[in-house]
């Protein structure tokens, strides 16, 4: 158990709609990563937040946008949903928030967009 | 861009054999983390290599840095079943200051299945 926490963990919705990933990190740990992981590309980085602010971004698209909350807990909001937005989406916490820092990974949502 | 190769991209063997997979990238990393990923579940370290020419145990799963920095590999003696999941890589920008997208990148992995 990696003491990250995911919720829901699979998640079925339509074209055009709306949803949002919660994300709970290890206690103690700072840095919360977002990934999207598909089958052709791979783990792809998202967005990191830093004890509640913004720390770096990835290839996050402009429909998809997330929060660090004061109690550390993330959410990962993705609007106008498409078909290819299908993917297992992954919540990682670390302690620091350099890319030294080993990954925390939760065990990911899987959202399908019918 | 930093970009990190991951081969072989699928790997097949029976119970017992040995296997090495590589990670190799033309950029130089920091360090290098290994993870693996079983299915329905987020990837779990299994070990960070931070200086050049570093090799580190785990059981029976030998991994190596490169003397550059550049690459590494992961060498399994004896496979099981159980070793069966996604290999990842992962290396560390080497100047991070923040704020870009490029502080650790993950290549795509090799799929790794264990036949008894």
């Amino acid at each position: 158990d990696s003491g990250v926490t995911q919720t829901p963990k699979h998640l079925i919705t339509a074209t055009g709609q709306r949803v949002t990933l919660r994300c709970s990190p290890r206690s103690g740990d700072l840095s919360v990563y977002w990934y999207q992981q598909s089958l052709d590309q791979g783990l792809q980085f998202l967005i990191q937040y830093y004890n509640g602010e913004e720390r770096a971004k990835g290839n996050i698209l402009e429909r998809f946008s997330a929060q660090q909350f004061p109690d550390l807990h993330s959410e990962l909001n993705l609007s106008s949903l498409e078909l290819g937005d299908s993917a297992l989406y992954f919540c990682a916490s670390s302690l620091g928030g350099g890319p030294n820092s080993p990954l925390h990974f939760g065990n990911g949502t899987r959202l399908t967009v019918t | 861009t930093q970009l990190l190769e991951q081969s072989p991209q699928f790997l097949s063997i029976q119970e017992g054999e040995n296997l090495t997979v590589y990670c190799n990238s033309s950029s130089v990393f920091s360090s290098l983390q290994w993870y693996r990923q079983e299915p329905g579940e987020g990837p779990v370290l299994l070990v960070t290599v931070v200086t050049g020419g570093e090799v580190k145990k785990l059981k029976r799963l030998t991994f190596q840095f490169g003397d550059a920095r550049k690459d590494s590999s992961l060498h399994i003696t004896a496979a099981q079943p159980g070793d069966t999941g996604l290999y990842l890589c992962a290396g560390a920008a080497y100047m991070y200051s923040g704020g870009g997208a490029d502080g650790l990148t993950f290549g795509k992995g090799t799929h790794l299945i264990i036949q008894p």
